[in-house]
């Protein structure tokens, strides 16, 4: 069974610029949420979609916004980078959400220059 | 708002010995208590929980303990191998709610 798959891997963009992040989750799992990991911070929780419908958010600005398709997979979506959110976007799959087991795909390393 | 905090940003410790990481919390909502341990370049991966109901969880080396009125979650490794050597990450949740992360602790055990 595949797992929980995120591209890119790797990003460099230029400040001012906006980002689109892909993330497929477990085939038969519906929720999928996005974490943002930076150093010293720990990951911070981003949004969580289920069923094409945000069903939980972070404390994040407005520039950081996501949606879920109908085959589950989700994108997540930057605008006006700036150099703070350079980080390594993770995002997470669940079956239906209330499981308390998450499973992570490798992430997308941002570099915002 | 910090709901979670692991203190320690890192940890060594002796191959053979015990690992202990530990994590404190503020929201009393949480009902399911999670570690997670994560190599460079790898997603977080699932390691062991625990329900509030509980206090003592095992699964091989891994024990995960919870003291629910000092709001305090704990993972001992025993005994600590090269392999264990990752960030390691508390979580919590509570059913639909978000999973809540702690800033993780690097932890190196020394052959």
């Amino acid at each position: 069974k595949a797992g929980v798959t995120q591209t890119p891997r790797y990003l460099i963009k230029t400040r001012g610029q906006q980002v689109t992040l892909s993330c497929s989750p477990i085939s038969g799992h519906r929720s999928v949420s996005w974490y943002q990991q930076t150093p010293g911070q720990g990951l911070q929780f981003l949004f969580e979609y289920f069923s094409e419908t945000q069903r939980n958010k972070g404390n994040f600005p407005g520039r950081f916004s996501g949606r879920q398709f109908s085959n589950s997979r989700s994108e997540m979506n930057v605008s006006t980078l700036e150099l703070g959110d350079s980080a390594l976007y993770l995002c997470a799959s669940r079956r239906s959400g209330e499981e308390t087991e998450a499973f992570f795909g490798q992430g997308t390393r941002l570099t915002v220059v | 708002d910090q709901q979670v905090k692991q203190n320690s940003p890192s940890l060594s410790v002796q191959e053979g010995r015990i690992s202990i990481l530990n994590c404190d919390y503020t929201n009393s909502m949480f009902d399911y208590f999670l570690w997670y341990k994560k190599y460079p370049a790898e997603g977080p991966t699932f390691l062991i929980s625990i329900s509030s109901i509980k206090d003592k969880n095992e699964d091989g080396r891994f024990t995960v303990f919870l003291n629910k009125s000092a709001k305090h979650l704990s993972l001992h490794i025993v005994p600590s191998q090269p392999g264990d050597s990752a960030v390691y990450f508390c979580a919590f949740s509570g059913g639909y709610q978000k999973v809540t992360f702690g800033t993780g602790t690097k932890l190196q055990v020394i052959p």
